[in-house]
């Protein structure tokens, strides 16, 4: 079956502008997780979505992050006012519960702020 | 974080074997994930180790002690392709997956 996609793959902006990257996980997976990685370095935990639950923001850096899902579909992570330290991948992964089961990656979004 | 700590960087010929090691803080354990990473690529799932002791799964077998925050990741036979980085990930009882910075693994012939 599908695997997670997201989209775009790419995507070049200049600082100050408002990105927003979307996330389409693996029907009937309840737990979608988003990630960010910098050149060379581990995956950073940003939010977690648990079915209806309320979503778990700790990992946000700041407040120019958000994320929304709907439902158990899709999600969309914005990144507003872009700063040059937002360049990254940013990877989502979804699984069929929250309770350690694996993760499956989508192909991630390579951010570039000029 | 969880203070997970692995190597940077290893090197090993094709055919030997590699043992890649990670430490983690023990608070909130609910178990410990292996995935790999090839370079440009998303990561994917290797093992998943939750009790004490040695998970085998065909050239990969996982290691796990609890009590000493302590895993370790052993690849048989190494082939090239296995030429990629290997992120060790603590999983939390609040359903948060803590990753390592990844150990970068170099195969050569």
């Amino acid at each position: 079956g599908a695997g997670v996609s997201q989209s775009p793959s790419n995507k070049v902006t200049e600082k100050g502008k408002d990105v927003e990257l979307r996330c389409d996980p693996i029907s009937g997976h309840t737990a979608l997780y988003w990630y960010r990685q910098r050149l060379g370095q581990g995956l950073e935990f940003l939010i977690y979505f648990q079915g209806n639950s309320a979503p778990d923001k700790s990992g946000l850096p700041s407040d120019r992050f958000s994320a929304e899902r709907t439902g158990e579909s899709v999600s969309t992570l914005t990144i507003q006012r872009t700063q040059q330290e937002d360049s990254a991948v940013y990877l989502c992964a979804s699984s069929t519960s929250g309770s350690g089961f694996e993760q499956f990656f989508g192909p991630g979004t390579r951010l570039t702020v000029l | 974080g969880q203070n997970i700590d692995q190597p940077t960087e290893m090197t090993a010929t094709e055919g030997a074997i590699v043992q890649i090691n990670c430490t983690y803080q023990t608070s909130g354990f609910n178990g410990l994930f292996w995935y790999q990473q090839h370079a440009g690529e998303a990561p994917t799932f290797l093992s998943y180790n939750v009790l004490d002791g040695l998970e085998e799964k065909g050239r990969f077998s996982s290691f796990l002690s609890r009590s000493k925050g302590y895993s370790y990741l052993l690849l048989k036979e190494l082939q090239m392709k296995d030429s990629a980085s290997y992120l060790c990930a603590h999983y939390t009882d609040f359903n948060k997956f803590y990753f390592g910075s990844g150990t970068k693994l170099n195969v050569k012939p």
